[in-house]
């Protein structure tokens, strides 16, 4: 009820292209869905969120796309650079509580 | 402004051994919350604390503790060190309980 499902775990992507990750869930209480990337070595660091009344939320290249009723969410890297190379968590919170994340999807993205 | 501050930044422990980790969190900010990073894994919530009282608790055994000091800041103590505690510990601190989080840069712990 709690978990939420990521895929793939890892990812190779070629300059230029778009990268997409996958996100399912169960409970239909969550009500905020953020990304996170992560470098090694560092903490994840807040990339874009959706709450569920929204079906897509633009920023810069990263686009989330949600399905509320098939209880799926997405991300898309558009034009992926290198420098985008990373692991990439999605997560669900309810309210104050705590936020549960994917395992996790290790992009490469080949120059 | 400085964002959430760890220390140590890394630390290695025995087997059986306690350990205390620290968190500063960003001025302001109110909450403090502690996650497990295991290698290859997406972070486990292990508590979240506002206004110093404890207000969630994730599946970890009572080894494990926590407290928020009147600035703000954070320590997590982990007691009887077992191998498969090795993890980076991250924290996490918001403005209020249901803001946006922001994650430090973690403490990686190793138990030998």
């Amino acid at each position: 009820q709690q978990q939420v499902k990521q895929s793939p775990q890892s990812l190779i992507v070629q300059k230029g292209g778009i990268s997409i990750i996958n996100c399912a869930y169960e409970n239909t209480a969550f009500d905020y869905f953020p990304w996170y990337q992560q470098f090694p070595g560092k903490g994840p660091a807040l990339l874009i969120a959706i709450r569920p009344d929204v079906s897509e939320k633009k920023e810069g290249r990263f686009t989330i796309s949600f399905n509320k009723s098939a209880k799926q969410f997405s991300l898309h890297i558009m034009d992926s650079q290198p420098g985008d190379s990373a692991t990439y968590f999605c997560a669900a919170k309810t309210g104050g509580f705590k936020t549960i994340f994917g395992a996790g999807t290790r992009l490469f993205v080949k120059a | 402004d400085a964002g959430v501050t760890q220390s140590p930044t890394h630390l290695i422990k025995t087997r059986g051994q306690q350990v205390t980790l620290r968190c500063s969190p960003i001025s302001g900010h109110k909450s403090v919350s502690w996650y497990q990073q295991v290698l290859g894994q997406g972070p486990q919530f292990i508590f979240q604390y506002y206004e110093k009282e404890e207000r969630g608790r994730g599946n970890f055994p009572d080894r494990f503790s926590a407290r928020q000091f009147p600035n703000y800041s954070s320590e997590l103590n982990v007691n009887a060190l077992l191998l498969g505690d090795s993890a980076l510990y991250l924290c996490a601190s918001s403005f209020y309980i249901d803001t946006e989080a922001f994650f430090g840069q973690g403490t990686r712990l190793t138990v030998v």
